[in-house]
């Protein structure tokens, strides 16, 4: 199956600071979703992007479908930036409707 | 709009104890699945539901039941509560029946520890 990974594992941050992560996926996808896990467990969808550029606030996302990975790029972070970023996907022909998750990016922001 | 909801917020279980998830969503979304989710790992697909009446197994189905009687309803169903059913469970749904070139929508998630 789709295998997807995500980098760096864990990021710590200043107040401020910008960041890039990363989403590389080994096959063709119709579905890609940034979501960030907050430090309570909840899961908020950042962006729905199978292909192309985004932006909301400080964050933008941008996906290059062709060479199978997504960026997700956080501006002047904040300490609510805070907790676990997860990039997830489905591809064509698999199973339907089944996200494949990465293991997820932990963001620590710091005052 | 509330959303996904999911009851309760936290559980405790023993071992084969049988208990009842609820997922609801008021969004009339068409599509709704369930998640687990372990620790240090990403969430993964226990059963979904592509409308009223139709349902189907994803990664991990074992140990797990679903049905779907309503468009509003996705209740979990485990049998026989095994401590590897600890996990952190999440429901989504989103308005297309594949669930594909969707945005997915997930509720508050479900502690459940089984002792």
């Amino acid at each position: 199956g789709i295998q997807v990974e995500q980098s760096p594992p864990d990021l710590i941050l200043q107040e401020g600071a910008n960041s890039t992560l990363r989403c590389n996926f080994s096959d063709s996808v119709n579905n890609l979703q940034w979501f960030h896990q907050n430090p309570w467990g909840q899961l908020i969808n950042l962006f729905y992007i199978p292909s192309g550029t985004k932006q909301n606030g400080r964050l933008s996302a941008t996906t290059v479908a062709t060479e199978r990975y997504s960026l997700l790029y956080i501006s002047s972070s904040q300490t609510t930036d805070s907790g676990v970023y997860f990039c997830a996907v489905m591809n064509y022909g698999g199973s339907q409707g089944n996200l494949i998750f990465g293991k997820g990016t932990k963001l620590s922001v710091k005052p | 709009n509330a959303g996904v909801t999911q009851t309760p917020k936290f559980q405790v279980l023993k071992t084969g104890q049988s208990m009842t998830l609820q997922c609801a969503q008021d969004m009339n979304h068409e599509y709704m699945s369930w998640y687990r989710q372990d620790p240090g790992m990403g969430l993964r697909l226990i059963h979904y539901s592509v409308g009223a009446g139709i349902t189907d197994q994803g990664e991990v189905p074992n140990g797990y039941n679903v049905s779907r009687s309503t468009t509003e309803d996705f209740p979990l169903r485990l049998l026989s509560a095994a401590p590897s059913q600890t996990s952190v469970y999440f429901c989504a749904s989103s308005y297309g029946a594949s669930g594909s070139q969707e945005t997915q929508y997930f509720g508050p998630g479900t502690r459940l520890l089984v002792l």
